[in-house]
């Protein structure tokens, strides 16, 4: 059964400072996703990472996945206040898009 | 383009009650899925359906039941509401290729009393 874990769960940033948070899974995913959302909204595509060594990037946040170690990461580049939000990752258990979801990572940028 | 409309936007319901969820989508997708979110968690799976009349359960699927007469619609009916099923509900949708994005709906809040 797939599990997925994220790091941290809680994650303070200063403004313009540099992050990454972490996604691991237990058994295969043949897709990774994430997501953002803000509270009270709905949840925002962010990437969908397909194959082993995929790299995607939009604006200040980067998305990677290495099947082989079953972790995918997300990269926060020169962190800006709008970018406070809660990230899920989430893996494909089965066929379908049976998504296994992580806990989420609630980032808040401060000054 | 509606994308994902999800009604009704809140509700409160007294234990025992039923009530269903709408979820419908104009995009022509395939796939149809309910999650629901408890707080400070990840969402979790309640049922899809991958075509109209196709349904299937998921992780949480308990106390809840779902029908795809067509492929815009996916309701989600609530048989007796208990206290446990309070929660924020979200439609989804993707079409079947691989690699689509899954599009969420706007989710629905509800609090059994």
């Amino acid at each position: 059964e797939l599990k997925v874990e994220q790091n941290p769960l809680f994650l303070s940033m200063q403004e313009g400072k540099n992050y990454t948070i972490y996604c691991n899974y237990s058994t295969t995913s043949d897709r990774l996703y994430w997501y953002r959302q803000d509270p009270g909204k709905s949840l925002e595509s962010l990437f969908v990472l397909l194959s082993n060594g995929a790299v995607k990037q939009e604006g200040r946040l980067m998305a990677s996945l290495d099947t082989k170690a079953r972790l995918s990461t997300l990269h926060i580049t020169a962190a800006v206040h709008d970018l406070s939000a809660t990230y899920f990752c989430a893996g494909r258990s089965g066929g379908y898009n049976k998504l296994i979801f992580g806990a989420g990572t609630r980032l808040a940028v401060h000054p | 383009n509606a994308g994902v409309t999800q009604t009704p936007k809140f509700q409160v319901l007294k234990t025992g009650q039923s009530m269903t969820l709408q979820c419908a989508q104009d995009m022509n997708h395939e796939y149809m899925s309910w999650y629901r979110q408890d707080p400070g968690m990840g969402l979790r799976l309640i049922h899809y359906s991958v075509g109209a009349g196709i349904t299937d359960q998921g992780e949480v699927p308990n106390g809840y039941n779902v029908s795809r007469s067509t492929t815009e619609d996916f309701p989600l009916r609530l048989l007796s509401a208990a206290p446990s099923q309070t929660s924020v509900y979200f439609c989804a949708s993707r079409r079947a290729e691989a690699g689509n994005t899954i599009y969420f709906g706007e989710g629905s809040w509800l609090t059994v009393v």
